[in-house]
C-alpha cells in the first residue's frame, strides 16, 4: 500500500526543542499539504507545496514554523523552539494536481510537548 | 472564525439506522464539499464529495444532500452499521483552491 507516510508516528520534544515532521506523498504525487488537529477540533491548514515551492503558507504561523518540499526526499514540517500549545497530530495530504483532487492524507505525527 | 459549521458534536445511533450530520458554510466561494471519515489513531479518509451545482450525491449507504440556497449540505449513512463507528469531517474548498476548511467533527457511535 503506498500511501501518504507520515514518521514518526509519535515524537515527544520539551519545550524549546526542535521538531522534524516527514511526509512521504503517495507515489506520482507531488502537491503536499500540511494540517494540524488539536483535540476535539477539525483539522486547520497549514501550507501547501509543490516540489521546491510553497505555494501557500497562509495558514502557518508566521514565527518557528517552516516546511519544504525538495527536489528529492519527503516533505519537511519543522517547528523550531517548541512551546506546549504545538501539541497536536499533524497531518500531510497529497494530490496527483493542485486543486482539484482530493487529498488523501497520511496517519499523522502525534506531537506531545513536554 | 469557524467557516464550516458542523453538528451533532456526537451521534448515537442503532444499528440499521439513518445517520444524518449536518453542515453549513457562509462563503460562496467555496466550490467543492468532501466529508472525510477518521478512525483513532488514523488519518482522515475520504468518503464522498459533492459540487455545488449537484444536489444529491449517493454511494452505496452514503449519501450527500447539498442545499445551495440555504448554504447547508449533509450527509446521511443508510443502514448504519457498528463498523460505520467513527468520526465524520465536512469539508469545503476554499476560493484559491489550496485548502479544504474542515467542521469541528462528529464522534458516531452506531450500537448492535
Amino acid at each position: 500500500n503506498a500511501g501518504v507516510m507520515q514518521n514518526p508516528r509519535h515524537l515527544v520534544r520539551r519545550r524549546g526543542q526542535e521538531a522534524r515532521l516527514r511526509c512521504s506523498p503517495m507515489k506520482g504525487h507531488s502537491h503536499v499539504y500540511w494540517y494540524r488537529q488539536l483535540p476535539e477540533e477539525g483539522l486547520k491548514f497549514m501550507v501547501y507545496l509543490q516540489k521546491e515551492n510553497i505555494i501557500d503558507e497562509s495558514g502557518m504561523p508566521k514565527e518557528r514554523f517552516s516546511a519544504e518540499f525538495p527536489k528529492e526526499g519527503p516533505s519537511i514540517l519543522r517547528i523550531q523552539q517548541v512551546v506546549r500549545g504545538d501539541s497536536a497530530a499533524y497531518f500531510c495530504a497529497s494530490s496527483p494536481v493542485a486543486a482539484g483532487v482530493p487529498q488523501h492524507f497520511g496517519d499523522g505525527t502525534r506531537l506531545s510537548i513536554l | 472564525q469557524q467557516q464550516v459549521k458542523q453538528s451533532p458534536q456526537s451521534l448515537i445511533v442503532q444499528k440499521g439506522g439513518i445517520s444524518i450530520i449536518n453542515c453549513a458554510y457562509e462563503n460562496t466561494a467555496f466550490d467543492y464539499f468532501p466529508w472525510y471519515q477518521q478512525f483513532p489513531g488514523k488519518g482522515p479518509a475520504l468518503l464522498i464529495a459533492i459540487r455545488p451545482d449537484v444536489s444529491e450525491k449517493k454511494e452505496g449507504r452514503f449519501t450527500i444532500s447539498f442545499n445551495k440556497s440555504a448554504k447547508q449540505f449533509s450527509l446521511h449513512i443508510m443502514d448504519s452499521q457498528p463498523g460505520d463507528s467513527a468520526t465524520y469531517f465536512c469539508a469545503a474548498r476554499g476560493d484559491t483552491g489550496n485548502q479544504f476548511y474542515f467542521g469541528t467533527g462528529t464522534s458516531l457511535t452506531v450500537i448492535p
